[in-house]
């Protein structure tokens, strides 16, 4: 069974700086894909950023991006200039290529962005 | 731009009643899911419908929940009799078949059960 672990509960970052949330998973597929949501305190999930399986390159969405390394199965989120609204609720996801099935979850990291 | 849309975003009710959520998925989506997400801890999967029917379910999703798609628009959560454990969030989510495999949630539903 695939599980997604985020190693850090919570953390914080002066505002315009940098974090890495860090999330790795567990599968013994080799092709799947890989999601960062936000969860802000209105609870609405939000896609931050998708990675495919089977790409190289990492992802990237403006001030997100993401460092892939799929032989250590790991998939952390980087947000550059953070900024007051990206403190929120961060969750790593898997699902799986081929499959209309499930996402999984991680447990979270709680990202605060302090002024 | 097209989007999930749940009703009612708080429900109060008191333990051993039934409710229905209500969820309008992405008009062209084919798949369709609810999550549920109590305070505090993470989202959990609780059933997949596809064509008409389940397509999956986990242990959560025992015989007091059911879903429907009973016009074609709404896609449905029951619990028919309430326990306090089942307060949580409950989202809805749909995808299309274009192999993206991306669920678009929607805003959830807050269920307070006393």
């Amino acid at each position: 069974a695939q599980t997604v672990t985020q190693s850090q509960p919570e953390m914080s970052v002066q505002e315009a700086e940098t974090v890495t949330l860090s999330c790795t998973y567990d599968t013994s597929e080799n092709n799947y894909y890989l999601f960062w949501y936000k969860q802000p305190p209105s609870r609405q999930m939000i896609l931050v950023i998708r990675q495919e399986a089977y790409k190289q390159q990492n992802a990237t969405e403006n001030r997100f991006s993401v460092n892939f390394q799929k032989a250590a199965k790991s998939f952390s989120l980087k947000i550059s200039d953070s900024q007051l609204g990206d403190t929120a609720m961060y969750f790593c996801a898997f699902i799986s290529s081929g499959s209309y099935d499930k996402v999984i979850f991680g447990p979270g990291t709680s990202l605060s962005v302090i002024p | 731009e097209p989007e999930v849309t749940q009703t009612p975003s708080h429900q109060v009710t008191q333990m051993g009643q039934e409710v229905i959520l209500r969820c309008v998925p992405i008009s062209n989506h084919l798949y369709f899911y609810w999550y549920r997400q109590i305070l505090g801890q993470k989202v959990e999967f609780l059933v997949s419908f596809y064509n008409n029917e389940i397509s999956e379910k986990s242990e959560i999703f025992d015989d007091q929940f059911s879903v429907e798609r009973p016009d074609g628009s709404n896609f449905t959560l029951k619990i028919r009799s309430t326990k306090l454990e089942d307060s949580a969030m409950y989202f809805c989510a749909s995808s299309d078949q274009d192999g993206s495999y991306e669920q678009y949630f929607g805003p959830g539903t807050r269920l307070t059960v006393t």
